[in-house]
Parts: structure tokens; sequence; C-alpha cells
């Protein structure tokens, strides 16, 4: 099945500055990268996503890039604020046949912002 | 909020015991995720329910069991309960049919086994 691997596990940044987190996964099939932000006891919510025919992908502060052929994908959120403080969560998810269809999920990354 | 009800918000209860979690999903999201969190771990996916029928299986225990009913609401059961299935445990639903499509979380169920 799909492993998904998230790093780091912790990230602590000052207000302003750049944030990435990486996540690489196992299944050369797998299309479909979403992540997802968990705010303290919250359920985790979708952010950004992106699909395996496409390199790069930009909403506001946040934007995400994927490497096929190097199987990683990561997170950056520029000008970081105190708000983006979350535990965020990287997943994979691979074509709709047995045993692929639920959405595998990396180890999450605790990112605190310092005013 | 993401429209998916969880009940009860926090359970204690000891081991061998039973319980069990309910979930409403997002109104006309026919898909039922069940997902675990344990402390320091990353969410892990448990079953998966569409409209009634079983669609996905993860690594969820024999001592667990799931289902959907007809208005489309979804048990977790939990049995012979142990130490270690002490976790937060989150339903979530989709509307696509094709692929998982966006999730849509609840706030999570917190069990703890004493």
């Amino acid at each position: 099945g799909e492993n998904v691997e998230q790093h780091p596990s912790t990230l602590s940044v000052q207000e302003g500055d750049s944030a990435v987190i990486k996540c690489t996964y196992s299944d050369s099939a797998s299309n479909y990268f979403p992540w997802y932000k968990q705010e303290l006891g919250k359920g985790p919510q979708l952010i950004i996503d992106i699909r395996s025919n496409v390199g790069e992908k930009k909403d506001q502060r946040i934007a995400v890039t994927l490497n096929k052929t190097a199987k990683h994908f990561s997170l950056h959120i520029t000008e970081t604020q105190p708000e983006d403080s979350a535990v965020y969560f990287c997943a994979a998810e691979g074509p709709r046949d047995t045993g692929r269809r639920a959405l595998t999920f990396g180890s999450g990354t605790r990112l605190q912002v310092q005013p | 909020d993401s429209g998916v009800t969880q009940t009860p918000k926090h359970l204690i209860t000891a081991t061998g015991q039973r319980v069990t979690l309910r979930c409403s999903p997002r109104s006309g999201d026919l898909s039922v995720y069940w997902y675990q969190q344990s402390l320091d771990q990353g969410l892990q996916f448990l079953i998966q329910y569409y409209n009634g029928e079983e669609r996905a299986k993860g690594n969820i225990l024999e001592r667990f069991s799931a289902q959907q009913f007809p208005d489309l609401h979804s048990e977790l059961n939990l049995s012979s309960l142990e130490l270690g299935d002490s976790a937060l445990y989150f339903c979530a639903s989709s509307s696509t049919t094709l692929g998982t499509g966006e999730l849509f979380f609840g706030e999570g169920s917190r069990l703890t086994v004493l």
C-alpha cells in the first residue's frame, strides 16, 4: 500500500518568513495530493491540493509543488502569520481501484509562527 | 463548521469495554470515512462507506467494526478495548463518487481507555 513520509515533524519560523514542508510517497500510481491544516481542537481542513498532471499550484500565500519522477511534493507558505500556526498534513491517493481509494496521510508537521 | 457532526466529543472507558462513535455526514454527502489519530501520529485510515456499502478498508482491527445506515449516518464500534485504542477518532465525509476529493472532517471523538 501507499506510504507517505513527511518532514520536518516540527517547524518554528519567525513571522514573515517562509515555511516549507516536504513529503514523499511510495506508490507511483498516486495522482492526488492534498494538504490539510489542523488547528487545535478541530478536525483537519483542506487548504490546497494538486493533481499529477500539474507541477505547481498556488493560492495566495500557499503553494504546492509536485515532482512525480522523484515522488515528492512540498507545501510552501510565504509571509507566515501567527494564524498559520497549526499541524499540517500531506496526503496521497491513488487511482480508483482496489486498495488505493483512501487518502494516506503523512505524520504531520507542527508549525509554530513566532510573532 | 465543516457540517460533519461527531458524538460524543469525549469518552472515557475501561479496558475490555465496548463503545460506539457516531457520525453524521454533511448534507448530501454519500461517502463516510473513519480515521484514527493517536498521539504524535498521523491520520490512520480505518474504513470507508459509500451509500451504505463498505467501499475500502484500511488498517482496521478485527475488534473494530463500522456501518452506514440508510439515513447515511455512520457508527464506528470499538470492542474489547485496550489502552492502545486511546486516540482521537475522526469521521469525514465527501461528496465525490470518483476519487476522494475534498474530505470534510468532524471535530473528532476523543477516546480514553483506562
